[in-house]
């Protein structure tokens, strides 16, 4: 199984709902990302987890809030998000952690926030 | 100053051309070079490059990096509507650091 997987695929909340994106990945990879892409823009990192730690949070707003309750999930918890939140995120895994190798992206949650 | 440079930002060929995206990066602490296409969702991974000179292949699409002048390009020949996508390019560095991507070419291939 080479696939990251996201569910779900789209997503539509109002701003004072409460979400979760998941992401889960069974290629044994150690390190697992959460991107933030709107359009026509690159993806931006928003988090890093390593062996099921949170190694790097790019200062993200705490309406956005991570979780990896084991080494093949990656979950992300919305909660009163606003309308500028609406975006493509992508969950991603990497083999090791030194962060800057080859990345498998999942096909992304498209997110609209009304 | 961005540390990993695109260019073109777009590109509209038609089928049967031959197109070059360019990718120029910061040296420092540098280890790696990817490239990655993504139509709608999923970037996906093409090629990762960390020694000079020594080019990548599959199928119409090659790679090759030139750590002298600190580019890399991405030739498409042939192009195909298919091949119709934003290509991002990515440096790796040292240091437990995430990849750096570019902004990303925007390629059009007309019939």
């Amino acid at each position: 199984d080479t696939e990251v997987t996201q569910t779900p695929k789209h997503l539509v909340m109002g701003m004072t709902n409460k979400k979760s994106l998941k992401c889960e990945q069974h290629m044994g990879h150690r390190a697992m990302y959460w991107y933030k892409q709107k359009a026509k823009k690159p993806p931006e990192l928003m988090f890093v987890y390593s062996y099921e730690k949170l190694s790097i949070n790019e200062s993200v707003p705490s309406r956005f809030s991570p979780e990896c309750p084991n080494s093949s999930l990656l979950n992300l918890h919305l909660h009163a998000l606003q309308p500028e939140d609406s975006a493509l995120y992508l969950c991603a895994s990497s083999p090791g952690t030194t962060f800057n190798e080859k990345l498998f992206f999942g096909s992304g949650t498209q997110l609209s926030v009304l | 100053e961005d540390k990993v440079v695109q260019s073109p930002l777009s590109l509209v060929v038609h089928e049967g051309d031959t197109v070059t995206l360019n990718c120029s990066y910061e040296v420092t602490n540098f280890r790696s070079l990817l490239w990655y296409k993504q139509e709608k969702k999923a970037p996906t991974f093409l090629f990762m490059l960390t020694s000079s000179g020594i080019e990548k292949k599959s199928g119409r699409l090659s790679s090759i990096l030139d750590k002298k002048e600190l580019f890399s390009i991405l030739n498409i020949t042939a192009t195909q509507t298919g091949d119709s996508a934003v290509y991002l390019c990515a440096g790796g560095y040292s240091g437990n650091t995430p990849l750096v991507f570019g902004k990303g070419t925007r390629l059009s291939v007309i019939a």
